[in-house]
C-alpha cells in the first residue's frame, strides 16, 4: 500500500465537526503535517505534530496521534464554509533531507 | 512576508517541446523541492536540492530533470515534454536541519501539453 494514505472525499454541513484521517506506515517518522490547499492556490502548512506528543490544539483545530495504529487526525470543530479546501496528511521522512511524504489528500466539502 | 514564487501560473505546451519551470525564494532557504499534483494521487516528489549544484532524485525523476546554481533558484525541466507530464507542479522551500522541516510551497504551474 501506499506510505500516507487518505480517504479522498469528506462532506459536512456548516456548524458540524469534520475529522479527516491519515494513516501511515514509517514509525520512524518524526514530525506528521497537515497541509491546506485553497483552490487555485498552494499548500500552507496548518499544523504539525511531533512524534512524541499524543494530541496538539490550536483554535478550531486538534490533531490526535496514534504511534501504535499509525493514526493521525485532524479534526476541525464548528466547521465553515471557508474550511472547503484539499486537506494533505504528511510525514518527515527518515533522513535528513527534510523531505516530506504526502498523503493523497482529502477534499473537505462543506454545505451551508 | 515569506515568499516562493513560480514564474507561470499556466503554460501550455505541445509533445516534445523543451518546458523551464522556474521557481525563486526569498527566505535563504537550503532545501529546495520540486513536485507534481494529481487528482487521487496527492504530492509526489521528483527531484529535490539541498545546496547549490547539489540535487537528487525523489520517487518520480523520469523525463524531469533539474538545475541549481543559485541558492535562491531552483529550475525543472522537462527535456521532451509527453502528455503524461500535464499536471500541476509545485515548487517549495526549506531549512534544513533537525527543526519543524515546514515546506513553504509556490502557488504551482499547471502545465498542458498537447
Amino acid at each position: 500500500g501506499e506510505d500516507v494514505e487518505q480517504s479522498l472525499f469528506l462532506s459536512v454541513r456548516e456548524g458540524d465537526s469534520s475529522v479527516i484521517n491519515c494513516t501511515y506506515t514509517d514509525s520512524s517518522s518524526t514530525y506528521l503535517y497537515w497541509y491546506k490547499q485553497e483552490p487555485g492556490a498552494g499548500l500552507q502548512l496548518l499544523t504539525y505534530i511531533f512524534s512524541n506528543m499524543d494530541m496538539k490544539q490550536d483554535q478550531r483545530l486538534t490533531v490526535l496521534l496514534n504511534k501504535k495504529d499509525k493514526h493521525l487526525s485532524l479534526r476541525i470543530a464548528d466547521t465553515q464554509t471557508g474550511d472547503s479546501a484539499i486537506y494533505f496528511c504528511a510525514r518527515r521522512g527518515s533522513s535528513n533531507t527534510g523531505k516530506l511524504i504526502f498523503g493523497q489528500g482529502t477534499t473537505l466539502q462543506v454545505k451551508p | 512576508d515569506v515568499k516562493v514564487t513560480q514564474s507561470s501560473r499556466y503554460l501550455v505546451k505541445r509533445t516534445g517541446e523543451k518546458v523551464f519551470l522556474e521557481c525563486v525564494q526569498d527566505m535563504d532557504h537550503e532545501n529546495m523541492f520540486w513536485y507534481r499534483q494529481d487528482p487521487g494521487l496527492g504530492l509526489r516528489l521528483i527531484y529535490f536540492s539541498y545546496d547549490v549544484k547539489m540535487k537528487e532524485k525523489g520517487d518520480i525523476p523520469e523525463g524531469y530533470s533539474v538545475s541549481r546554481e543559485k541558492k535562491e533558484r531552483f529550475s525543472l525541466i522537462l527535456e521532451s515534454a509527453s502528455t503524461n507530464q500535464t499536471s500541476m507542479y509545485l515548487c517549495a522551500s526549506s531549512l534544513p536541519g533537525p527543526g519543524t522541516g515546514e515546506l513553504f510551497f509556490g502557488e504551482g504551474s499547471r502545465l498542458t501539453v498537447l
